[in-house]
């Protein structure tokens, strides 16, 4: 079975600008995670949403939003960009059910933005 | 907050050989597991093995395993046979039991692999 997509692979854009990624999660998952990874900072939480609702928010700023729509794809979006922006964001989907159990989160291979 | 220690930063290992990576967490909820995964150039989290917070036996997946102590808080994972292909880093997360949506990481290990 496919595993999980972001798009577009690769990203250059410039200061003051904004963006919008894009993950498809995992036919079947309805939990969907965003990460930051910079060499600073490592990895860090962005937001999980699950079944269109925003369950979790990681310690980002306003400018970093996202949602998700009722197939699971998920977008996050980054307005008025900052050079430190400049990250690989991952996506990540996973079962979780109202029961609290499920199994590992699938990463996709994220996108790489560069902010100038 | 969560805090997840990963003291090696880089680690060597020849090939064939077993090389152990070491995470301890900080937490004294009782129902967290942990999670290891691992990133090669490409950039790709690759699931490798997870530890639930009551399993009673280490977990193990293929060539990986986890040697888990609990009271220690710590799960450290072992590479067996280590291949080539192991290359890469390696990162440890700790996970409430099922949320496994909202991963913190720690800061990992780069784990290189000497013919």
């Amino acid at each position: 079975k496919a595993g999980v997509t972001q798009t577009p692979r690769y990203l250059i854009k410039t200061r003051g600008q904004q963006v919008t990624l894009s993950c498809s999660p995992i036919s079947g998952h309805r939990s969907v995670s965003w990460y930051q990874q910079t060499p600073g900072q490592g990895l860090q939480f962005l937001f999980e949403y699950f079944s269109e609702t925003q369950r979790n928010k990681g310690n980002f700023p306003g400018r970093f939003s996202g949602r998700q729509f009722s197939n699971s794809r998920s977008e996050m979006n980054v307005s008025t960009l900052e050079l430190g922006d400049s990250a690989l964001y991952l996506c990540a989907s996973s079962l979780r059910g109202f029961e609290g159990l499920g199994t590992e989160a699938f990463f996709g291979q994220g996108t790489r933005l560069t902010v100038v | 907050a969560q805090k997840i220690t990963q003291t090696q930063p880089g680690m060597f290992v020849q090939e064939k050989e077993a090389v152990t990576l070491d995470c301890t967490y900080d937490t004294s909820d009782p129902s967290y597991g942990l999670f290891w995964y691992k990133q090669p150039s490409s950039g790709e989290m690759i699931f490798l093995i997870y530890q639930g917070s009551y399993d009673q036996q280490n977990a193990t997946e293929g060539r990986y395993s986890l040697n888990f102590q609990k009271a220690r808080k710590s799960a450290n994972l072992v590479i067996s046979a280590s291949q080539l292909g192991d290359s890469a880093m390696y990162f440890c997360a700790p996970s409430q039991e099922g949320s496994q949506g909202n991963l913190i990481f720690g800061k990992g290990t780069k784990l290189s692999v000497k013919p």
